[in-house]
């Protein structure tokens, strides 16, 4: 049974392009969550998503940054223009809301460097 | 917001014992133990929900205060492969199952 697929795995660019993170979460699972891990900041949510809709975006750092959740089985998070402090490993998660289980699973990840 | 966990890290000898603590400012709904290895995604051990019981995975064991809001991850006769480092992630009633992570208690288990 796939996990959370994430694409590209890595990604350097230069500061001011545009940067597309892609994420596939389990199939069946009605919530996804997108995280950004760095040593400064450590793990932080940036936004999530349950049935499609998102709910909190209180995380994401500014509007560089958006995401969207056009299908359940398909989401992605743009970073527009990207700046060099942009540069960290962003994870997605999925979980399957159920009465008192809440189990997020990972993705393995994308490691953004903005040069 | 950000729960704290206690200690920031932690060296043990193979077979030793260990207690990593997590602390919420908040009402808590639900407690999560995640374990992440160097360069690998987080992986789920186990969840306390609020009124429930103390939940164990072979040596590894976790307990919510819920009068504290306070959990506890035990971590019994620790093998090599327990190194990493372990977040909590705290959950509040009605915000849709959002988890907020403590910053991480690394673990290094020795030969």
């Amino acid at each position: 049974d796939a996990g959370v697929i994430q694409s590209p795995r890595h990604e350097v660019t230069e500061m001011g392009q545009e940067v597309t993170l892609r994420c596939k979460p389990i199939s069946g699972h009605n919530s996804l969550f997108w995280y950004r891990q760095t040593m400064m900041r450590g793990l932080e949510l940036l936004i999530y998503f349950n049935n499609n809709v998102p709910i909190d975006d209180s995380g994401m750092p500014e509007d560089r940054f958006s995401a969207k959740m056009p299908n359940a089985s398909f989401s992605t998070l743009k970073i527009q223009p990207s700046e060099p402090r942009d540069s960290a490993v962003y994870f997605c998660a999925s979980s399957l809301r159920l009465s008192g289980s809440n189990e997020q699973f990972f993705g393995p990840g994308t490691r953004l460097t903005v040069l | 917001q950000q729960p704290v966990q206690s200690p920031q890290a932690v060296i043990l000898r193979e077979g030793e014992d260990a207690v990593i603590n997590c602390s919420s400012s908040k009402a808590l709904y639900s407690v999560h133990w995640y374990r992440q290895k160097h360069g690998e995604a987080p992986v789920f051990l186990m969840i306390l929900l609020k009124g429930g019981e103390q939940k164990g995975h072979e040596k590894i064991s976790a307990s919510f205060n819920e009068k504290k809001q306070q959990s506890s991850l035990y971590l019994t006769a620790s093998q090599l492969s327990y190194s990493g480092t372990y977040f909590c992630g705290t959950e509040i009633a009605n915000q849709g199952g959002k988890l907020i992570f403590g910053q991480g208690t690394e673990l290094s288990v020795k030969p």
